[in-house]
């Protein structure tokens, strides 16, 4: 059974730090990998989605890689921003229109 | 157009009352979702439609009761819940690619339940 881990639980930053959001999946037998935000009590919004076959995918500030053999993916968010303040989620695409998602990562960016 | 619309936004009902949760997309999606979310939880896989077909069930009691009357609508109809099923329940929709591969993930904001 696919499990899906997520360090660090919650990470609390000064604004203007890089930093780095981890997922670790069990089963490299993956279809893609999306990265989500989600803010309190809303939906999920998609960051970015790595296919099975890339390595990585960026969107502004935000690049995320996928190494399917070791089971990881990163999320690196440059020059961080108090709006930039959410809960982030990775989830892993399986066959047959299934995905496991990671508990989360509770960011705080401090002004 | 990338959103997914879902209706009502906050639904508080008895565990007697009947109720309906309403979820739309327009992109064109073949694969529709319902998600079940506690607080600080991730969302848990409830239900899958492909190509408005029952697909995935993860063993969900009887009270939810999914429907997809078309390719751009998906239901969860509400029957005797109990406190616990008191959750944000959210809709999701994404391409579906050859051999099933699954594209991008869209949800809606979500449907806040309280049950009393």
């Amino acid at each position: 059974k696919q499990e899906v881990t997520q360090i660090p639980a919650a990470l609390s930053v000064p604004e203007g730090e890089n930093l780095v959001l981890n997922c670790s999946f069990t089963d490299s037998a993956i279809y893609n990998l999306q990265w989500f935000r989600q803010d309190p009590g809303k939906g999920l919004t998609s960051l970015l989605l790595i296919q099975s076959s890339q390595r990585e995918q960026t969107s502004g500030r935000l690049n995320a890689s996928l190494d399917k053999s070791s089971g990881r993916s990163t999320l690196y968010i440059a020059a961080s921003q108090p709006g930039d303040s959410a809960t982030y989620l990775c989830a892993v695409g399986l066959k047959g229109q299934n995905f496991v998602f990671g508990p989360g990562t509770r960011l705080s960016v401090l002004p | 157009d990338t959103e997914v619309t879902q209706t009502p936004k906050h639904l508080v009902m008895g565990m007697t009352n009947k109720k309906s949760l309403k979820c739309e997309q327009h992109m064109g999606h073949r694969a529709m979702y319902w998600y079940k979310q506690k607080a600080k939880k991730p969302p848990e896989l409830m239900f899958v439609y492909s190509y408005e077909k029952l697909s995935i069930n993860e063993s969900v009691p009887s009270r939810f009761s999914p429907e997809c009357p078309n390719s751009s609508l998906l239901n969860l109809h509400l029957h005797a819940l109990q406190p616990e099923d008191s959750a944000l329940y959210l809709c999701a929709s994404s391409h579906v690619g050859g051999r099933g591969v699954t594209g991008e993930l869209f949800f809606g904001e979500g449907s806040r339940l309280t049950v009393l």
